[in-house]
């Protein structure tokens, strides 16, 4: 079954406290992306990525930092989390499927940094 | 800086009527446009996705509607039933593919029996 994992589902932790949320794919697909999800701003994009080592920043990257060291795997940290950044968080990826894409949203990651 | 504007914010159709979500870009180098649908609790979820050489792609009940010269284009879901009520977002990539993608604000759609 294709799936994005992510972990953990809920979080709650303190301003300053590095956390990371960890994201998974068994597709092979070579794009991965991380959005948050805020209410009234639909979703915008942390990083994403075009295959193994290449990463680029999307639309709010500030306080965020990723890897992509192998395929399947794409985590997100926040090395110094703060308040402004409880969000829900979500991961993607997506390969070329002909003349679309065929794409995933993992499950959500919701953060509340106090 | 709001590249992709998605109107209506909030929609109520009546069972087996059509629903009508549109969006407007800016940056004429979007190239790939895709719908997505969230439902409470989920990640999104792609329904269908349109290039800017086609005026119209249909799959099923779905269909984009895109208008180049306005910079326009729309979700018409067809017999709309109350299982499509969720939140839908239309998407514009930079890039041609599905990792760019700049993201509407989203409409919350409400099917009624």
């Amino acid at each position: 079954e294709a799936q994005v994992t992510q972990n953990p589902r809920y979080l709650i932790t303190v301003t300053g406290k590095k956390l990371t949320v960890t994201c998974s794919q068994n597709m092979n697909h070579e794009y991965m992306s991380w959005y948050r999800q805020d209410p009234g701003l639909g979703l915008r994009q942390i990083y994403y990525s075009m295959n193994v080592e290449v990463t680029d920043k999307g639309d709010v990257p500030e306080g965020y930092k990723v890897s992509r060291k192998e395929k399947r795997n794409f985590p997100l940290i926040l090395e110094s989390p703060s308040p402004n950044q409880t969000s829900l968080y979500f991961c993607a990826s997506s390969s070329l499927l002909g003349q679309t894409y065929e794409q995933y949203f993992g499950p959500g990651t919701r953060l509340t940094v106090t | 800086q709001q590249q992709v504007k998605q109107s209506p914010q909030s929609l109520i159709v009546q069972k087996g009527g059509i629903s009508i979500i549109n969006c407007a870009y800016e940056n004429t180098a979007f190239d790939y446009f895709p719908w997505y649908q969230q439902f409470p609790g989920k990640g999104p979820a792609l329904l269908i996705a349109i290039r800017p050489d086609v005026s119209e792609k249909k799959e099923g009940r779905f269909t984009i509607s895109f208008n180049k010269s306005a910079k326009q284009f729309s979700l018409h879901i067809m017999d709309s039933q109350p299982g499509d009520s969720a939140t839908y977002f239309c998407a514009a990539s930079r890039d041609g593919t599905a990792s760019k993608l700049t993201f509407g604000t989203g409409t919350r759609l409400q099917v009624t029996l």
